[in-house]
């Protein structure tokens, strides 16, 4: 089944700076990838999500990139703020199952 | 629109009871998952229902757990007997389940304790 690897576990910027979540998954049939973002005391909520015929998307100051030959996708937050000090989920769908394994996650922290 | 919806959010119970969870779908969305996460082992998807039926429930700890989807609006995730480990916050979600729709819609969890 897919595996999903995450990193940092944990990453603290300045507010304003850049932030950058990794993820690698195990299963190459995977063509989903969405990024979840979870506030202290909720569910987790989608943010972005890209699809393995793309190979980038922005919304905002949000973009994923996703290279499928390494199988490796990314989430960057530029202009951090604040309000974006979260609990945030790399995932991939496996296809054969419509499953949506998660990553470990990565808690970020806005220092302002 | 309500959202999902998960009852109770609080659940604190002895070793050995039985604890129902349960979770209300979002109108019109045909998949459901039962999702447990602790901090050791993150975001585990114990069962995933489509149209009301079980298609895999290879998540599901041991035979302690159960869950059931009588209708297209209600879902339940029994455990009994209850045991210390199992103290987790319980998330279901659901999606819409048609190609090409495929985000998950989460319930707020059910904080299960178990003494």
């Amino acid at each position: 089944g897919e595996n999903v690897e995450q990193h940092p576990s944990t990453l603290s910027v300045q507010e304003g700076d850049s932030a950058v979540i990794k993820c690698t998954y195990s299963d190459s049939a995977s063509n989903y990838f969405p990024w979840y973002k979870q506030e202290l005391g909720k569910g987790p909520q989608l943010i972005i999500d890209i699809r393995s015929n793309v190979g980038e998307k922005k919304d905002q100051r949000i973009a994923v990139t996703l290279n499928k030959t390494a199988k490796h996708f990314s989430l960057h937050i530029t202009e951090t703020q604040p309000e974006d000090s979260a609990v945030y989920f790399c995932a991939a769908r496996e296809t054969s199952y419509d499953k949506v394994i998660f990553g470990p996650g990565t808690s970020l922290s806005v220092i302002p | 629109d309500a959202g999902v919806i998960q009852s109770p959010r609080h659940e604190v119970t002895e070793m050995g009871q039985e604890v129902t969870l349960r979770c209300k779908p979002i109108s019109g969305h045909n998949s459901l998952f039962w999702y447990r996460q602790t901090m050791m082992r993150g975001l585990e998807l114990l069962i995933y229902f489509n149209n009301n039926v079980p298609i895999d429930d290879s998540g599901m700890p041991e035979d302690r757990f159960s869950a059931k989807m009588p209708n297209a609006s209600f879902s339940t995730l029994k455990i009994q007997p209850s045991e210390p480990r199992d103290s987790a916050v319980y998330f279901c979600a659901s999606s819409p389940g048609t190609s090409g729709t495929w985000e998950l819609f989460f319930g707020e969890g059910s904080r299960l304790t178990v003494l």
